[in-house]
């Protein structure tokens, strides 16, 4: 059974602070990951992909632990609308799957 | 560009009514494209998986004569919920993965969601 679990928090950072998020997937299998963006009562939205060297974009950071099978994502100088759900992805081989989706962490950016 | 659309954005339907919800790439074309349902505070789960001119996919403990997947086109997906019951009040979204994107590192785009609750 492909799985991917986070911890749904919420976490709650004062504006400005860096925060990190991992998450872990069960299915070995898997080779693409994402980080999605859901906020509240829409859509998720794609934030970054997940490369096995790591990748930054902007003040995200992702990064990629085949051997221990997780995945994490940082925020810097974290920003108000940067409160949201994250949610961590998978996907199989050649990406033929439909995505699997963590349930999601809570985070909340307080002023 | 890659953009999805859903129609309708929301449904209040009585029990036992049918209701066609509207997948659409506007600007480009996916011979596949995903079915999820996501309930308050759960995650999104993986309905089904709907390609062109052929029969859906569906995911265990989905029925598939209660959820019709039709994918006509290149730029249309229809899932109907037949027989519509309060448990299957939800959020169904739909994405599509653009037709001849290769390699690892393929994206779905989200459509916005159709917010269904069943009196």
């Amino acid at each position: 059974r492909k799985e991917v679990e986070q911890d749904p928090g919420p976490f709650n950072v004062p504006e400005g602070a860096t925060v990190a998020f991992n998450c872990t997937y069960s299915n070995s299998a898997s080779q693409s990951f994402f980080w999605y963006r859901q906020d509240c009562r829409k859509e998720p939205k794609l934030l970054m992909s997940v490369y096995s060297s790591g990748n930054e974009d902007g003040r995200f950071t992702a990064q990629l632990n085949r051997a221990s099978q997780y995945i994490s994502l940082l925020i810097r100088d974290s920003k108000l609308s940067d409160s949201a759900t994250y949610l961590c992805v998978a996907n199989g081989i050649g990406g033929a799957d439909g995505l699997t989706f963590g349930k999601g962490t809570h985070l909340i950016i307080q002023p | 560009g890659a953009v999805v659309s859903q129609h309708p954005s929301w449904v209040i339907c009585k029990s036992g009514t049918s209701v066609k919800i509207e997948c659409r790439s506007l600007d480009f074309q996916a011979t596949t494209m995903f079915w999820y349902r996501q309930f308050p505070k759960q995650s999104l789960m993986l309905m089904a998986t709907s390609n062109e001119g052929s029969k859906a996919t569906y995911e265990q403990g989905v029925e598939k004569d209660k959820f019709l997947i039709n994918h006509a086109s290149l730029t249309l997906s229809t899932l109907t919920v037949t027989s519509a019951h309060p448990e299957d009040s939800s959020f169904y979204i739909c994405s599509a993965r653009p037709r001849g994107l290769a390699g690892t590192y393929n994206e779905q785009f989200f459509g916005p969601g159709t917010r269904l609750t069943v009196l």
